[in-house]
């Protein structure tokens, strides 16, 4: 089983900065690594799929980059509404996949 | 507008049985690769099975295989997931995912939330 860590566990920024989220898989699993990002009473939603790709709708301030066993989804200059948490996922020879654990944004 | 709407969760007793729906709008349901995850509120998110837009492909996690069998009817756009010999652990919010490319999900419902306890 591919066992995602994600750190930190909390990340405390303002808005207008930058945020930095790691993500790393227990083993290597290629480019097939996606991030979610949940508000709180809402269901998860699709920000980047395969490391890097943007998923439809979501504002390009969201990246993602890493390959292997070390992935981040960066947050440049930070908006009120994008304090929520954030999961990774892979799907490396899936099924199945796995999600990390999360990180939490707050302000 | 894509919309999956899940219904079906309940309070029920250890070792027994329920079933979940998710009505799907605003896409093409019979083109798409379906999906159910589900998450202890405040906890986080456990993949449980897909099914291929044509039924012919089907998987399980581990966790539930031999007790959850995942369906659909796409003549009526819905997705089921039976869930039988339900067991503490399984108490969580449920939700059907819709099927990106192989395991990515990009549209969620809003979940049902399933209650196993004695």
């Amino acid at each position: 089983e591919i066992v995602l860590t994600q750190s930190p566990a909390t990340l405390s920024l303002s808005p207008g900065e930058r945020a930095t989220l790691s993500c790393r898989a227990s083993e290597s699993i290629s480019i097939y690594l996606a991030w979610y990002q949940q508000k709180p009473g809402q269901s998860p939603r699709l920000l980047i799929y395969d490391a890097s790709n943007r998923a439809t709708g979501v504002p390009a301030r969201f990246s993602g980059s890493g390959s292997g066993t070390d992935f981040t989804l960066t947050i440049t200059s930070l908006e009120p509404e994008d304090f929520a948490v954030y999961y990774c996922q892979q799907r490396f020879n899936w099924p199945p996949c796995s999600f990390g654990q999360g990180t939490k944004l707050e302000i | 507008e894509v919309q999956l709407v899940e219904s079906g969760g309940n309070f029920v007793q250890p070792g027994e049985s329920l079933r979940l729906s998710c009505a799907a709008s605003g896409f093409p349901f019979s083109a798409f690769n379906m999906n159910w995850v589900r998450q202890v509120p405040g906890k986080g998110l456990e993949w449980l099975s897909y099914i291929s837009a044509d039924s012919t492909s089907i998987h399980y996690a581990d966790s539930v295989k031999g007790r959850f069998t995942i369906s659909r009817d796409n003549a009526k756009n819905s997705l089921y997931l039976q869930m039988n010999s339900l067991k503490a652990e399984d108490t969580a919010l449920y939700y059907c995912a819709r099927d990106l490319t192989g395991l990515n999900f990009d549209y969620w419902g809003q979940g049902t939330l399933v209650t196993v306890s004695s």
